[in-house]
């Protein structure tokens, strides 16, 4: 069953805690894309990846970590510089120019 | 003034009804364009490209105005299930980052 997983659905944090949230992809994409959304808004890219190895940062990257170690893999990491962390988080791939994305995780920092 | 500029709404259309969604973009050089949808929760999902002639699917027409920098989702014999948020999504000239608008929200009642 080709997609995007993304795990885990639910998130719960304390405060000054870092997470990371998974993301895999099975579409042999090259591209893959981290977004968060903020109630009633649009997305906002985190960071992306183009290829295996090299990432860039997109409009909000402060406070986010991510590597690219395996083509499918694209791990997030929430750190505790993060100052508004909770919210729903989207990984995304890509073959170009559509995006796809995973079903999402909600991340609740308390 | 936003990249990607869309109405929030709420749209409220009695079932059967035919509904139009305006999204206005601020880069003349954006290559490429999609509407995607997004229910409640959930992850967005492609709906459909824009292409530059216009096109239909089903219920479904998407145009592409490049003068006027607009792009339209006209929605035929409205349907229950269409009640979602339609994401307006410009594709910028260079890389493959997506620039998404920060939603249109329909609601179809019986």
């Amino acid at each position: 069953d080709g997609g995007i997983t993304q795990s885990p659905k639910y998130l719960f944090r304390k405060e000054g805690q870092n997470v990371t949230l998974s993301c895999e992809q099975n579409l042999n994409h090259d591209a893959m894309y981290w977004y968060r959304q903020d109630p009633g808004q649009g997305l906002r890219l985190i960071y992306y990846s183009q290829i295996v190895n090299d990432f860039q940062k997109g409009d909000i990257a402060e406070g986010y970590s991510v590597s690219r170690e395996k083509k499918e893999s694209f791990p997030l990491t929430v750190t505790s510089a993060q100052k508004n962390p909770t919210a729903f988080y989207l990984c995304a791939s890509s073959i170009s120019p559509e995006q796809y994305f995973g079903p999402g995780t909600r991340l609740t920092v308390t | 003034r936003k990249e990607v500029e869309q109405d929030p709404g709420p749209f409220n259309v009695p079932e059967g009804a035919t509904v139009a969604f305006n999204c206005t973009y601020s880069n003349s050089a954006s290559q490429s364009f999609f509407w995607y949808r997004q229910d409640c929760r959930k992850e967005p999902k492609l709906l459909m490209s824009v292409y530059s002639s216009g096109n239909e699917d089903g219920r479904f027409t998407a145009q592409l105005n490049r003068a006027s920098q607009y792009i339209s989702l006209l929605i035929r014999d409205s349907k229950l299930s269409d009640s979602a948020t339609y994401l307006c999504v410009v594709k910028g000239a260079a890389g493959n980052m997506l620039t998404f608008g920060g939603g249109t929200r329909l609601m179809v009642k019986p």
